[in-house]
């Protein structure tokens, strides 16, 4: 089994919805925790981060982090068709250089 | 300013060549890291330096696979005997310091073996 499990997709939305993207993962010494989207033949931008638990609001974006559960998601407010990528979640702990990353979970906002 | 770049961007080679692919990181980031994407899943981590040390090779599927950077900048994939099962997007980020969240990601170079 995988260290971070995300949710595979594809999800289709109409433009407007809201968007809700899920990893889960097992590995309890993970405190830093990423949001990364891909468009294709690109490499991952790096759009959000969270640093142990806690919610975290960026524009239309807000990441939320439950140690507890081990469970992770980014919402997307307002979703917009520029909003059509691959997203993945990252994890790391924090002496590690290494991220830890998710299949990624392909999004598609329609007009 | 400049981004991570990589070269190639494609590279098609037979099965049993070797190919070196490189990365030119963000200039000042110490942490350098190179990672395997293959189709549908998520980047896997090879290898990263810090300065010119490999921190952690941990990745490496095997002795085929070898990674320097000599100078603490480029850095250089060096892959042996390539075989079919190789084929993927190699990508390269950097990061300020190896303790962070942040990397920063090359477009990748398109490794395809026949």
């Amino acid at each position: 089994q995988k260290e971070v499990e995300q949710d595979p997709g594809p999800l289709s939305v109409p433009e407007g919805a809201i968007v809700s993207l899920n990893c889960t993962y097992s590995n309890s010494a993970f405190q830093y925790f990423m949001w990364y989207r891909q468009y294709s033949r690109k490499g991952p931008e790096l759009l959000m981060y969270t640093y142990s638990s806690g919610n975290k609001e960026d524009g239309r974006f807000t990441a939320q982090v439950d140690k507890s559960s081990k469970y992770i998601s980014l919402f997307i407010r307002d979703s917009q068709p520029s909003d059509s990528a691959t997203y993945l979640c990252a994890m790391k702990d924090t002496n590690a250089g290494k991220s830890t990353f998710g299949d990624g979970t392909t999004l598609t906002v329609k007009p | 300013g400049a981004g991570v770049s990589q070269t190639p961007s494609n590279k098609v080679t037979e099965k049993g060549k070797y190919v070196e692919l490189r990365c030119d990181p963000i200039s000042g980031h110490t942490a350098l890291y190179w990672y395997r994407q293959s189709l549908g899943q998520g980047p896997e981590f090879l290898i990263y330096f810090q300065g010119t040390g490999a921190a952690d090779d941990s990745g490496l599927p095997n002795d085929r696979f070898f990674a320097v950077r000599p100078e603490g900048s480029v850095s250089t994939l060096k892959i042996q005997r390539t075989e079919r099962g190789d084929s993927a997007v190699y990508l390269c980020a950097s990061s300020l310091y190896s303790g962070g969240y942040e990397q920063y990601f090359g477009p990748g170079t398109r490794l395809t073996v026949t």
